[in-house]
């Protein structure tokens, strides 16, 4: 199984500053057929199902805001909240698409205001 | 817009068979590329990648519940059933019905969850 391993397991950012979460694979999921990485960032609020907000490690979902951006190839990829609203709180997962199955999901991220 | 919903038992004793299903809509298993399966996180945990059904009828099951896990499609209905059997305790978890298209692969929309409980 490929493992994903986020880091922080936490953070706490100040409103309008930058959150960054990092997302590191045990092995590539880049398919070199296609040049696509399949990886994929969900927002997990409270009492709610994940939401996808980035796929192909990069491209935004239909109706997000755009103050999400995700980043890297291979086995290291980045999401970032470039001004953190009050209504990003939530944890965020990284999940790999490439190997299946399974598909693994890294150990979450919980993003909270400082 | 894609709608799933999950249905099925809140509590199943131990050594019991767990029968999910998941009704959609929205989505056909006539397009090429369509899947929907399940997804599982125990309380105040990660999410586990149980097992997916594919519009041409292929099945992927985690390695680890294989033994125990069985994915069917009903298109007509347009409904996807999960059964587990043998649960534990340790099975207790939200269980989530969700699907991929061709075109983005990830997990582009998910159903609101079902609690299932495994206790005697």
């Amino acid at each position: 199984d490929i493992v994903m391993t986020q880091s922080p397991d936490s953070l706490a950012v100040s409103l309008g500053e930058r959150a960054t979460i990092n997302c590191k694979s045990s092995q590539s999921v880049l398919y070199s057929s296609n040049n696509k990485n399949y990886l994929a960032w969900y927002q997990q609020k409270p009492g709610q199902p994940p939401k996808l907000l980035i796929y192909w490690a990069s491209t935004r979902e239909s109706g997000v805001p755009d103050r999400f951006s995700g980043s890297g190839s291979g086995t290291d990829f980045t999401l970032t909240i470039s001004s953190l609203q009050a209504e990003d709180v939530a944890v965020y997962y990284c999940h790999q698409y490439y190997d299946t199955p399974p598909q693994t999901f890294g150990q979450g991220t919980k993003v909270e205001i400082k | 817009q894609i709608t799933l919903k999950e249905s099925g038992p809140t509590l199943v004793k131990p050594t019991q068979t767990l029968t999910l299903t998941c009704t959609f809509s929205g989505l056909s298993f006539s397009t090429s590329g369509v899947g929907v399966g399940w997804i599982r996180q125990p309380p105040g945990k990660a999410l586990e990648w149980l097992a997916f059904i594919y519009w041409d009828d292929n099945k992927r099951y985690s390695p680890s519940l294989k033994s125990r896990l069985t994915i069917t499609k009903d298109t007509s209905k347009n409904q996807v059933v999960l059964t587990m059997t043998n649960m534990d305790p340790v099975d207790t978890a939200t269980y989530y019905c969700a699907n991929r298209r061709g075109e983005k692969m990830a997990l582009d929309s998910w159903g609101q969850g079902t609690l299932v409980t495994v206790s005697s």
